[in-house]
């Protein structure tokens, strides 16, 4: 069964600075990696997705790896702001035996970031 | 991206009544639906699967007669918390999938979500 753990649980930074969020999953064989931000009470916002294939996605100050192998993700976000405060939530998308994916996913329990001013 | 609509956003209800929540595929149609559930400060855990046309599959330790699913539609998935008890308040999420090619995993796509309160 796929269990994936998320390092810090909390993490509390200064206005500026970059920082790395830690996923790690105990089953390699996925079809994919995704990362999503939630706001408090709020649904889920879809932030990068990584395919199995891949080793690292961007988008803006965004940037996430992928180490398939090692069962290791990371998110890196620089010059963090005020707005970045959220939940951060890395999830994985099973592989079917035939290659494809039915769909489902493993949230690992999040990592809740507060950038102070 | 497609946008998936869930109705209600907030409800409150008492204890031992029955609250239907809808998850709408609003510009593509969804073969697949997954109903998550969240806890304050928790994760995300999937409930079910829910297949057009056919019964919901449930993960294990979800009562089925508890949460029912009923999945008419292409474009639209129902779970239905049954004699709802204060330990049923949560916050309840779907995902739909959605079919492009053959082959094809299929792109998920989240609605905002449904916080049930049940006093």
């Amino acid at each position: 069964k796929q269990e994936v753990t998320q390092i810090p649980a909390a993490l509390s930074v200064p206005e500026g600075e970059n920082l790395v969020l830690n996923c790690s999953f105990t089953d390699s064989a996925i079809y994919n990696l995704q990362w999503f931000r939630q706001d408090p009470g709020k649904g889920l916002t879809s932030l990068l997705l990584i395919q199995s294939s891949q080793r690292e996605q961007t988008s803006g100050r965004l940037n996430a790896s992928l180490d398939k192998s090692s069962g290791r993700s990371t998110l890196y976000i620089a010059a963090s702001q005020p707005g970045d405060s959220a939940t951060y939530l890395c999830a994985v998308r099973q592989v079917n035996a035939g290659g494809t994916s039915y769909g489902k996913l493993t949230f690992g329990q999040g990592t809740i970031l507060t950038v102070h001013p | 991206g497609a946008v998936v609509s869930q109705h209600p956003s907030r409800v409150i209800c008492k204890s031992g009544t029955s609250v239907k929540i809808e998850c709408r595929s609003l510009d593509f149609q969804a073969t697949t639906m997954f109903w998550y559930r969240q806890f304050p400060k928790k994760s995300l855990m999937l409930m079910a699967t829910s297949n057009e046309g056919s019964k919901a599959t449930y993960e294990q330790g979800v009562e089925k007669d508890k949460f029912l699913i009923n999945h008419a539609s292409l474009t639209l998935s129902t779970l239905t918390v049954t004699s709802a008890h204060p330990e049923d308040s949560s916050f309840y999420i779907c995902s739909a999938r959605v079919w492009r090619d053959r082959g094809s995993a299929g792109e998920l796509f989240f609605g905002e979500g449904s916080r049930l309160t049940v006093l």
